[in-house]
């Protein structure tokens, strides 16, 4: 089955140091992968995509996040937090022959002074 | 205009009402998603329109109904509903289905609360 795992509930870091967000996929065929994040009560917002190409994908607000075909894994990274990056974290993927979009289980991020 | 904007943003309603959730989007996007989402948790997938025609149906209860008037369009009608129906409904579009490399654009929500 294809799936998208998020295997962190939460992920504490403080102000000014590097964070990473983990995700894991299991999907047919080229993977298209995708970050969104989501602040309370608002909608999700994307932050960045890999296609194809370089393994390192720049995003929106700093964030950036790196491919790695062998261990199946997109991980978001930031290399200095700040205390508004707090916020809930999705990885995502299409499945179903493109037509959903599957949803990791979230990652609540949460930056401390 | 890269917006999609969805009203209203919060809704209390009772279990007999009748409401309509509305979602618009001038991207000249062709394909809108609407998908239910409870506190903490990833957002299910409820329906897909392609070119205004339903392609998809999780197997929603028909006290939710959708219906795309035209391409900018997307609503959702809501009856009976049931108090787990509680929770944040969003709407979502991007150019076309099947393409898997096409990131989708999400409104802010509608925040639903059935008393």
């Amino acid at each position: 089955a294809q799936s998208v795992a998020q295997p962190e509930d939460q992920v504490n870091v403080a102000e000014g140091n590097p964070l990473t967000v983990k995700c894991t996929y299991s999907v047919s065929g080229n993977p298209y992968l995708f970050w969104y994040v989501q602040y309370p009560n608002r909608g999700l917002q994307f932050l960045l995509k890999y296609i194809t190409g370089d393994n390192l994908v720049k995003g929106s607000y700093g964030f950036e996040a790196e491919f790695n075909k062998s261990q199946t894994s997109f991980h978001l990274k930031k290399p200095s937090a700040l205390v508004s990056d707090s916020a809930l974290y999705f990885c995502a993927a299409y499945t179903g022959g493109g037509n959903k979009l599957t949803f990791g289980t979230g990652t609540q991020l949460k930056v401390e002074l | 205009d890269t917006e999609v904007t969805q009203t209203p943003k919060h809704l209390v309603m009772g279990m007999t009402n009748k409401k309509s959730l509305k979602c618009e989007q001038h991207m000249g996007h062709r394909a809108m998603y609407w998908y239910k989402q409870k506190a903490k948790k990833p957002p299910e997938l409820m329906f897909v329109y392609s070119y205004e025609k339903l392609s998809i149906n999780e197997s929603v209860p028909s006290r939710f109904s959708p219906e795309c008037p035209n391409s900018s369009l997307l609503n959702l009608h809501l009856h009976a509903l049931q108090p787990e129906d509680s929770a944040l409904y969003l709407c979502a579009s991007r150019p076309t289905t099947g393409a898997r490399n096409t990131e989708a654009f999400f409104g802010q929500g509608t925040r639903l609360t059935v008393v």
